[in-house]
């Protein structure tokens, strides 16, 4: 079965620094990759996409995300982070043999350290 | 553009009872999915309904129920509730699934007691 994991569950990370929110997906068919945002107390919002095309996929708020076929993995960075970025991240994989189905991860809490 | 809009924003109701909540997408787009999201299951696929029939559908007990209005106005409905039925429950729309992007609504957040 397809399946979609986010491999920490939170990652605590200090104010200006860089920080990876790690994504792998078990899947043979050609996919879109996704990666959503959650603040407190709100719903998802789109941080960026990757449909087709170059693999690294630029977001909003500065962050990034490298689309790794071969690794199966849709890594999202950010090379400095701000207190404004805590938050729930969520990556999400569309299958094109499940009626593109979105596939979710279990998220992963962001925590940023002044 | 207005974005995706949930009614009622919170809501209490006791275990037996039934509710019904619902979610306007935004416009021009045809499909609406629902999501659960509890602390300890993450976020749960209810369904995805595209021009008012139901495409995609989780794993959830025949207690929840969804459907779509010719106008893409999308309702769910929760017989019996239970404790944990207790969630967020999330409405996202898109202009027709797949690879386009889901817009989400801020959620309903349901309580039983």
């Amino acid at each position: 079965a397809q399946s979609v994991t986010q491999l920490d569950s939170q990652v605590p990370v200090f104010e200006e620094a860089p920080v990876e929110l790690r994504c792998n997906y078990s899947s043979s068919v050609s996919v879109y990759l996704f990666w959503y945002v959650q603040y407190p107390n709100q719903g998802l919002q789109l941080l960026l996409k990757y449909l087709s095309g170059s693999t690294l996929v630029k977001g909003i708020n500065g962050f990034e995300a490298e689309f790794n076929k071969s690794q199966t993995s849709f890594h999202l960075r950010k090379p400095s982070v701000h207190i404004s970025d805590t938050a729930e991240y969520f990556c999400a994989v569309s299958l094109s043999d499940s009626n593109y189905q979105l596939i979710w991860g279990a998220g992963t809490k962001l925590i940023i350290k002044p | 553009k207005a974005g995706v809009t949930q009614t009622p924003r919170y809501l209490i109701k006791t275990r037996g009872q039934q509710v019904t909540l619902s979610c306007s997408p935004i416009s021009g787009h045809r499909s609406v999915s629902w999501y659960q999201q509890t602390p300890g299951q993450g976020l749960q696929f209810l369904f995805e309904y595209f021009s008012e029939t139901q495409r995609n559908k989780g794993n959830f007990p025949g207690r929840f129920s969804g459907r779509q209005f010719s106008n893409s106005r999308s309702e769910m409905n929760v017989s019996t509730l239970e404790l944990g039925d207790s969630a967020l429950y999330l409405c996202a729309s898109s202009l027709s699934g797949g690879g386009y992007e889901q817009y989400f609504g801020p959620g309903t957040r349901l309580t039983v007691t």
